[in-house]
């Protein structure tokens, strides 16, 4: 079965700092991928997508991934944190054009 | 461009009781999936509705069922509410018409907080 795997649920980073956030998903073949983040009490906004093609994606708010299909990962960067940046963020895959399949989060915290 | 809209924002029920909740598509989108977001956990796919039929469904019970207008808005209802309906029932939009791995982009609303007491 189709699944994703975030496997820290908590990261703090102090400000200023580089970040990288972990993902590996399980699928028959290469699938879309989708890094989305959620304030507290909002709905998610998508950060960036891979589809195809270079493997690394640039995305908003200064994000970058990365895809290795060696690895079965789509890791989220960003060089330099800001304390806005502090939400949880969801990595997800789309199978057929349904459903999208979301890891269970990784709340990044941001200290000053 | 307007975004994806929903109503109610919170709304708190009794168990046994039935809800419905209210989404509007992004425009030029004409594809609704719901996802429900248990507390902690990432969001859980309900079902999509794509020219007003179902276009794929989670592992969700059948007391879950939605609708989809001509105007591409739809509607999540949930019958019989159990303690665990408890969560944030998120909407997103996409245009499988639109072809290409784009059509597969979704967009979500801010979500509507459901409790059940």
């Amino acid at each position: 079965a189709q699944s994703v795997t975030q496997p820290d649920i908590h990261i703090t980073v102090s400000e200023g700092a580089s970040l990288e956030l972990r993902c590996n998903y399980s699928y028959g073949a290469t699938p879309y991928l989708f890094w989305y983040v959620q304030s507290p009490g909002q709905g998610l906004q998508l950060l960036l997508k891979y589809f195809s093609g270079d493997t690394l994606v640039q995305g908003i708010k200064g994000f970058e991934a990365e895809f290795k299909r060696s690895q079965s990962s789509f890791n989220l960067r960003k060089p330099s944190v800001h304390w806005s940046d502090a939400a949880e963020y969801f990595c997800a895959i789309n199978q057929a054009g349904t459903a999208l399949i979301f890891g269970k989060g990784t709340t990044l915290s941001v200290s000053s | 461009e307007t975004g994806v809209t929903q109503s109610p924002t919170h709304l708190i029920k009794t168990r046994g009781q039935q809800v419905t909740l209210r989404c509007s598509s992004q425009s030029g989108h004409n594809t609704v999936s719901w996802y429900q977001q248990a507390l902690g956990q990432g969001p859980q796919f309900i079902f999509q509705y794509y020219r007003e039929e179902e276009n794929g469904r989670g592992n969700f019970p059948p007391r879950f069922s939605g609708l989809q207008f001509p105007n591409y808005s739809s509607e999540l209802n949930v019958n019989a509410l159990e303690l665990d309906d408890s969560a944030l029932y998120l909407c997103a939009s996409s245009s499988l018409e639109i072809g290409g791995p784009s059509a597969y982009e979704q967009y979500f609303g801010p979500g509507t907080r459901l409790t059940v007491t």
